[in-house]
């Protein structure tokens, strides 16, 4: 039972243009939400977060958004940078279950140039 | 500040064997969680350990054992090694609490043959 799922397992986004990785999940119990980008035999690094009492959050040149009712959140790359070429997971955590991460199955971003 | 150490870095065991992962979490960090990324099932949580207890743990069989000592230092343990137990085994320190970001060393790469 995949709780948290990123359907495009590709993307590619031309340097310079928006990328947009989405992201759904199944548990409503979910509220905390995490984007990582992870290269090839490395860990993921963090990159965003949000909680489920917002509805967007902004880092630079990343925003995510969420929409509880969709059950929906997305990470927004502004502009995008051939480095930002990675794969990135979307993460949740439950209320009470402190750091017990449930990870989507990834979206590989390309960004050419 | 030091980031999330995991040591070895590469490792390759014969099956049957057992094997031993470690991880040093960030300075502070009182959670250690860790996590199997293979291929075909993505990143899956295995457990998680807080001030020395397991606090969390995934769906893997009781070949699958950790601990954590005084120190907050933690060690994975696989016994009775199997094939498909060939993954990259990651560690994930946080401070534990409700909201936080978990940051993950550069993992494990086990092999097994």
């Amino acid at each position: 039972d995949q709780q948290v799922k990123q359907n495009s397992p590709s993307l590619s986004v031309q340097e310079g243009r928006i990328s947009i990785l989405n992201c759904d999940y199944t548990n409503s119990m979910f509220d905390y939400f995490l984007w990582y980008k992870k290269y090839p035999a490395e860990g993921p690094t963090f990159l965003i977060s949000i909680s489920s009492i917002k509805d967007k959050n902004e880092d630079g040149r990343f925003t995510v958004f969420l929409n509880k009712s969709a059950k929906h959140l997305s990470l927004h790359i502004v502009p995008s940078q051939p480095g930002d070429s990675a794969v990135y997971f979307c993460a949740a955590r439950r209320t009470g279950t402190a750091s017990k991460l449930t990870f989507g199955t990834g979206t590989r971003l390309q960004v050419t140039l | 500040k030091a980031g999330v150490t995991q040591t070895p870095r590469y490792l390759i065991k014969t099956r049957g064997q057992q094997v031993t992962l470690s991880c040093s979490p960030i300075s502070g960090h009182r959670s250690v969680s860790w996590y199997q990324q293979t291929p075909g099932q993505g990143l899956q949580f295995l457990f998680e350990y807080f001030s020395e207890t397991q606090r969390n743990k995934g769906n893997f069989p009781g070949r699958f054992s950790g601990r954590q000592f005084s120190n907050s230092r933690s060690e994975m343990n696989v016994s009775t090694l199997e094939l498909g137990d060939s993954a990259l085994y990651l560690c994930a320190s946080s401070l534990g609490t409700t909201n936080g970001e978990a940051f993950f060393g550069q993992g494990t790469r086990l092999t097994v043959v």
